[in-house]
């Protein structure tokens, strides 16, 4: 069965630079989340989306901002990275916002700060 | 906010043991969902079993099963018949059914399943 692909698989950034995290949601899934896992910790939500529109925002910092596309595709995007913001970003999907929904998570993207 | 709290950071259980990993939740709202999900080395998150919290019949997926105590906002995950693939993270999450969608996740706790 399809699944929720993330690309790139890892990253490695310098501080100070922008970066761009892709999430494809499995098909006829109309949200996606995202959510932050720092080393040894437990994912962090950051901002969610329904029908191409925000839906739900977390503690994603005012240098990052996300969309989601007409293909229901998403991007989160992140400037002037700091050392912090290495982690492992994950997206989920979801059929419909209904809380009984699970969320599909993708493999995660891993992002270095160097 | 709602908090979900793993007291157990790391546990181990023989290969074919039962093992109980426990969590517990903060939350003054009566309609809720709970999940565990699972994160092997391979770090994907992986579902493995959900509850609602209005029914009081405990949830069962094959070998895992859920105690569900709603008075005590207790959560716990029952592996039986321990596998060495069931060795992973697991992470208890809650859902508000009302305020938002997002998960709120515990701090994990890593199973090693000793063969």
């Amino acid at each position: 069965a399809a699944g929720v692909i993330q690309s790139p698989r890892h990253l490695i950034k310098e501080k100070r630079e922008t970066a761009t995290l892709k999430c494809y949601p499995i098909p006829r899934h109309d949200t996606v989340y995202w959510y932050q896992q720092g080393p040894g910790q437990d994912p962090q939500f950051l901002i969610s989306f329904y029908e191409k529109m925000q839906s739900d925002k977390g503690s994603i910092p005012d240098r990052f901002s996300a969309q989601q596309f007409s293909d229901y595709h998403s991007e989160l995007n992140m400037s002037s990275l700091e050392l912090g913001d290495s982690a492992l970003y994950f997206c989920a999907s979801s059929q419909g916002q209904g809380p009984y929904q699970p969320q599909h998570f993708g493999d995660g993207t891993r992002l270095s700060i160097l | 906010a709602q908090t979900v709290t793993q007291s157990q950071p790391e546990m181990s259980v023989q290969e074919a043991e039962t093992v109980t990993l426990s969590c517990t939740y903060d939350t003054s709202e009566s309609d809720y969902y709970l999940f565990w999900y699972k994160q092997p080395p391979s770090r994907q998150m992986i579902l493995v079993i959900r509850q609602e919290a209005y029914k009081q019949q405990n949830a069962t997926e094959n070998r895992f099963s859920v105690n569900f105590q709603k008075a005590a906002k207790s959560f716990s995950l029952k592996i039986s018949d321990s596998q060495l693939g069931d060795a992973a993270m697991y992470f208890c999450a809650y859902r508000s059914a009302n305020t938002g969608n997002q998960f709120y996740f515990g701090t994990g706790t890593s199973l090693t399943v000793i063969p």
